[in-house]
């Protein structure tokens, strides 16, 4: 699993409330990655930062804001959670290089917005 | 576990046959293919991936086959097994690979 957790794993929250997600890695890769899934649409990539305090947006980051203060963290954070965001959130870092950029994921956080 | 795909397309093989999944990628210019595996209520798996200076790699049990003439890749699992059960992706990316295009996914289900 590459040393990555989510945490929380499991978050019902009302609509107009912050949220933050964590991704926490122990094996210092400098790529990682925040995904949003759902039925029908695979995963689509929101934020990712290549590097401290280094990100930039994905596909879908309208309404979502990322900070990496230090290596091992990767913050995802819903300012004002609307029923939109009720979705699966998958973090991922990338290994590799050369021939091979593989990306591993955590266990994923299920957010669901009333 | 985790519901990733309500309307996916669906692949129904029996165990001990072989397994063809098959995926259109968008942008021509990707020259970076993997496929990923997910089980129900986890993250995906990376299995096999392929450049686009080849036509063919081979793991073990699967194989990745990439037409770029058409924009396809196939994956091959061979002697499939109920393990197998899972959705799978294609995953497309340019060379550097900061961003990874995901497909919808294909469920694979194994009769016993």
């Amino acid at each position: 699993d590459a040393g990555i957790t989510q945490s929380p794993r499991h978050k019902v929250t009302e609509t107009g409330t912050p949220v933050t997600l964590r991704c926490h890695q122990t094996e210092n890769h400098r790529y990682m990655y925040w995904y949003r899934q759902d039925p029908g649409h695979g995963l689509r990539l929101i934020h990712y930062s290549y590097g401290v305090k280094d990100t930039d947006k994905g596909e879908v980051s309208d309404g979502y804001s990322v900070s990496r203060s230090k290596t091992e963290d990767f913050l995802l954070t819903l300012e004002s959670a609307t029923s939109s965001q009720t979705s699966v959130y998958f973090c991922a870092i990338r290994t590799g290089g050369g021939d091979s950029y593989e990306q591993y994921f955590g266990p994923g956080t299920r957010l669901t917005v009333t | 576990g985790e519901s990733v795909g309500l309307h996916l397309p669906t692949l129904s093989v029996q165990e001990g046959d072989n397994s063809i999944i098959n995926c259109a990628y968008s942008n021509s210019a990707s020259d970076y293919f993997i496929w990923y595996k997910q089980e129900s209520g986890k993250g995906p798996q990376f299995i096999i991936d392929i450049r686009s200076n080849m036509d063919k790699r081979q793991g073990q049990r699967v194989t990745v086959l990439l037409n770029k003439t058409v924009k396809h890749l196939s994956l091959q699992i061979a002697a499939t097994q109920p393990g197998d059960s899972a959705v799978y992706f294609c995953a497309e990316s340019l060379t550097g690979g900061f961003k990874t295009i995901f497909g919808a996914g294909t469920r694979l289900f194994v009769k016993a």
